[in-house]
């Protein structure tokens, strides 16, 4: 069974229209991350949650930013999508402290910015 | 910043040869991560490594961290069709934010 479901898929958007990514886990991890994934590339890790505490990355735009109102789930938001921002989002969680336990993921939302 | 390195980027062997990859750190690692990706969906993990000279194997394919935490090879024995995919070498860092980070990934191809 899947731990780790994002939904949806695939999404759709309008440059400009605001977006909305879930992510919902059924292991009570502690951390939650989103990572953007663009083609032939790394995932680059936007920001996390460590329980309530918010972790953003220094170099993730003001155009994202995230809720995690409980600890199933997390949702990435995309204010303004640009073309720039077509991309596979990736969501994980992990327990406690990365580097002694690993991160599971979802299968990913692939955005398309039209 | 912690980065890390993977080499080679891409590889395409023929079916049943080995192969290795290799995953460089700029910093010592705690706890190194290799995950699999196949085209268009999430990462799969495949081994966790921590200690300095562990070794790890799963099926046809074994992981180890250098003795000085900063360097780690993926090497896989036989490759089959079933390998192919994106390999992606993960770390954690030191301090007790939970981040993680992955190097740019190497794309294998086998040819059967």
């Amino acid at each position: 069974d899947a731990m780790v479901i994002q939904n949806p898929r695939y999404q759709v958007t309008q440059f400009g229209k605001p977006v909305t990514l879930s992510c919902s886990q059924t292991l009570n991890h502690n951390v939650m991350y989103w990572y953007q994934q663009k083609s032939s590339q790394a995932p680059k890790l936007l920001f996390h949650y460590y329980d309530k505490d918010f972790n953003n990355e220094a170099d993730t735009p003001d155009n994202f930013q995230s809720r995690r109102p409980n600890t199933s789930f997390c949702f990435l938001d995309i204010r303004s999508p640009g073309l720039g921002d077509a991309a596979m989002y990736l969501c994980a969680t992990s327990r406690r402290t990365i580097g002694s336990t690993e991160a599971f993921f979802g299968q990913g939302t692939r955005l398309t910015v039209v | 910043s912690q980065e890390l390195e993977q080499s080679p980027q891409s590889l395409i062997v023929q079916e049943g040869k080995n192969l290795t990859i290799n995953c460089t750190s700029s910093k010592t690692l705690y706890g190194l991560y290799w995950y699999k990706q196949k085209y268009g969906e999430g990462l799969i993990f495949l081994m966790m490594l921590q200690k300095g000279g562990e070794e790890k194997s799963h099926e046809k394919i074994t992981a180890k961290l250098d003795e000085k935490k900063q360097q780690s090879s993926l090497h896989i024995t036989a490759s089959q069709p079933s390998h192919a995919g994106i390999y992606l070498c993960g770390a954690g860092g030191s301090s007790n934010t939970g981040k993680l980070i992955f190097g740019q990934g190497t794309t294998l191809q086998v040819k059967p």
